[in-house]
């Protein structure tokens, strides 16, 4: 099983700062198969990335995800109020089980 | 536009079987990976696991309790977890992924679970 691995647990930070996201995995990861979502309390999680760098439909620009291997990121070039949330990062490789990284919450300072 | 939704029981007894059944409207319960996943009160995410084309994955920490079906003629699958504890108190939620692909050189790339139930509170309690 691969263990996904995110840091840091919080991220404190100010509206237009800029936010990077890690997310480690215990082997390696094919980028076609690593997401992002981004969840707000008592809502769905809502995907963000896929295949490391694609983003979702309606996803704006401001998000990026990067990486491959065993180390990916996902960074909100400028925070916007509505972007203060738990994020998580998810693998679903052609061999299972699929995982997901025990979240990044990304609250404001 | 496609949608899902679970329904089922909110309150399951201890030792019991929890049953929750999804239901897809807006596309055809073929051609996708239609998966099952939970979220206990405060905590992450976990993948419980799928049912392709009658396939079916589960995580290994679930395998020997839990079974995912498919009804076709309904556009439904279902979830059955038995032997349920207070540990499998969560929110529990059906999603999609597409299974198609897409290539840039030699390299295929896929899409992810990108269409999630709205999420039913399932409780283990006496």
């Amino acid at each position: 099983e691969i263990v996904l691995t995110q840091s840091p647990g919080t991220l404190s930070l100010s509206p237009g700062d800029r936010a990077t996201l890690s997310c480690r995995a215990s082997q390696s990861v094919s980028s076609s198969y690593l997401a992002w979502y981004q969840q707000k309390p008592g809502q769905v999680p809502r995907l963000l990335i896929y295949a490391a760098s694609s983003r979702a439909t309606g996803i704006p620009d401001r998000f990026s995800g990067s990486g491959s291997g065993t180390d990916f990121t996902l960074t909100i070039s400028r925070l916007e109020p509505e972007d203060f949330a738990v994020y998580y990062c998810h693998q679903y490789s052609s061999s299972p089980p699929w995982t997901f990284g025990q979240g990044t919450k990304v609250e404001i300072k | 536009q496609v949608q899902l939704q679970e329904s089922g029981p909110g309150l399951v007894k201890p030792s019991e079987t929890l049953s929750l059944t999804c239901t897809v409207s807006g596309a055809s319960i073929s051609s996708y990976y239609w998966s099952w996943i939970r979220q206990p009160p405060g905590k992450g995410l976990e993948w419980i696991g799928y049912i392709y084309y009658g396939s079916t994955n589960y995580n290994p920490s679930l395998k020997s309790r839990v079974t995912i079906s498919v009804d076709t003629s309904k556009n439904q699958f279902s979830l059955n977890l038995s032997s349920v504890t207070a540990a499998d108190t969560a929110v529990y939620y059906c999603a999609r992924r597409p299974s198609s692909s897409w290539s840039i050189g030699p390299i295929s790339y896929y899409y992810a679970m990108d269409v999630w139930g709205q999420g039913t509170t399932v409780t283990v309690s006496s």
